[in-house]
């Protein structure tokens, strides 16, 4: 099947580490993306992991997939107010040859 | 700047109406997605052009087709609008439309159906 889980909102102080999580259901993903929304803009790709990884890191950002759980999730070190945006994760679904989008989160990082 | 570009960037139209959302991809690449946006369903896939032929087909409605021309832009054709049909609509484009190749969004066109 075709879903991809994201909890709706985060909220974190600014300096501390954000970390957003998400779930997968198809298991012969081989690529998994998170992409930033920010207010009234398209979409940004963030960055992106091969599912032969466990670990990709890009400055602040870290991304972790656990292939066993079907779990990923990005940290972004030393939030600051300009990361608030929302948050999207995206499996590349083998079947059908298309992006499955989580449903976003809202990371809002206070001052 | 992704490089994708995409007219209009709002549209106001009303029920029972067509509308045509234009699309150019990135420089070089081959390959044009169209996403659409909405509160209730989330951000979904619609259709994606490989060289000016259809290569996959996702939730797009009978009422909405699309095409990519020689230049290798894209349209997206509304016809029959419902007040449904409100949101935004995304363009992306990728190198050579493969299995997991990065696609890079453009701004989106949001349509308002009143």
């Amino acid at each position: 099947g075709e879903d991809v889980e994201q909890s709706l909102f985060l909220s974190v102080r600014e300096g501390d580490s954000s970390v957003i999580n998400c779930t997968y259901t198809d298991s012969s993903s081989t690529y998994l993306y998170w992409y930033k929304q920010e207010p009234g803009a398209g979409l940004q790709l963030l960055t992106y992991i091969f599912s032969n990884m466990d670990m990709k890191q890009d400055q602040r950002l870290t991304v972790l997939l656990n292939k066993k759980d079907k779990h990923l999730s990005l940290r972004i070190a030393d939030t600051q107010t300009g990361d608030s945006a929302i948050y999207f994760c995206a499996e590349f679904y083998n079947q059908g040859g298309k992006l499955i989008f989580g449903q976003g989160t809202e990371l809002s990082v206070k001052p | 700047d992704s490089g994708v570009t995409q007219t209009p960037k709002h549209l106001i139209t009303a029920t029972g109406q067509r509308v045509t959302l234009r699309c150019s991809p990135r420089s070089g690449d081959l390959s044009v997605y169209w996403y659409q946006q909405s509160l209730d369903q989330g951000l979904q896939f619609l259709i994606q052009y490989y060289n000016g032929e259809e290569r996959a087909k996702g939730n797009i409605l009978e009422r909405f087709s699309a095409q990519q021309f020689p230049d290798l832009h894209s349209e997206l054709n509304l016809s029959s609008l419902e007040l449904g049909d409100s949101a935004l609509y995304f363009c992306a484009s990728s190198a050579a439309g493969g299995a997991g190749e990065t696609q890079y969004f453009g701004p989106g066109t949001r349509l308002l159906v009143l």
